[in-house]
């Protein structure tokens, strides 16, 4: 198993402006992705990132709203870029140790944008 | 892209009853189908999965069936129990990717 830190837990933030959360994991995984979730709804993914390399978008994100690193294969981090009240939402990390096996997520980060 | 559905959205039971939860996905080159329980205020969590060259999977109370041909995939939970009151996703994994599409969810009630 994978254990996983996901900072902050939960930020009200102003419009315009942007939020980095950061995601830690207790030891080296292949693959991390992000995912939005809605209230009420599912899970999205965003991105799948990429150590060393840029981030793989899904359709309908794109880098200039959620610039994603991954530095090494135990961090990475998304930033949401110029808030709306439409990005309010849960973001999770989640990691996988090999394709096609046990996602792991993180606690979540709550975001509220007023 | 992948697409999944899944159904119902919400499922009430009685206590020792049994519950379904059925979806169908796009792409028949995925080939990891797991299944995700998430309680109110949590991080999804990991109940069962089936890849794709087996038929059915179970764990105790939990099983998972898969028709390829018909690109559908349930979940069977037996002898149900108030703890089993949550939030159900299922998910599909294109090829070899490891990224994750999940159904809309379903919201089971176990009554006592």
């Amino acid at each position: 198993s994978a254990v996983i830190s996901q900072k902050p837990s939960r930020d009200i933030c102003q419009r315009g402006t942007s939020l980095t959360i950061q995601c830690q994991v207790d030891s080296q995984v292949t693959m991390m992705f992000w995912y939005r979730q809605q209230p009420g709804q599912s899970l999205t993914l965003i991105a799948t990132a990429n150590q060393g390399s840029e981030a793989t978008y899904e359709s309908g994100f794109v880098i200039d709203k959620f610039p994603i690193s991954r530095p090494n294969l135990t961090f990475s981090t998304l930033t949401v870029s110029n808030m709306s009240p439409e990005d309010s939402s849960i973001y999770l990390c989640s990691v996988e140790q090999a394709e096609n096996t046990e996602a792991f997520f993180g606690q979540g980060t709550r975001l509220t944008v007023v | 892209g992948e697409n999944v559905e899944q159904h119902p959205s919400t499922l009430s039971v009685q206590e020792g009853d049994s519950a379904v939860i059925k979806c169908t996905y796009s792409d028949s080159a995925s080939n990891y189908f797991p299944w995700y329980k998430q309680e109110l205020g949590k991080r999804p969590q990991l109940i069962i999965d089936i890849r794709s060259n087996v038929g059915e999977k179970k764990d105790q109370r939990i099983a998972v069936t898969l028709n390829k041909t018909a690109k559908h995939f349930s979940l069977h939970i037996t002898e149900t129990q108030p703890e089993d009151s949550a939030v159900y996703f299922c998910a599909a994994a294109p090829g070899n990717t490891g990224k994750l599409i999940f159904g809309q969810g379903t919201t089971l009630q176990v009554k006592p």
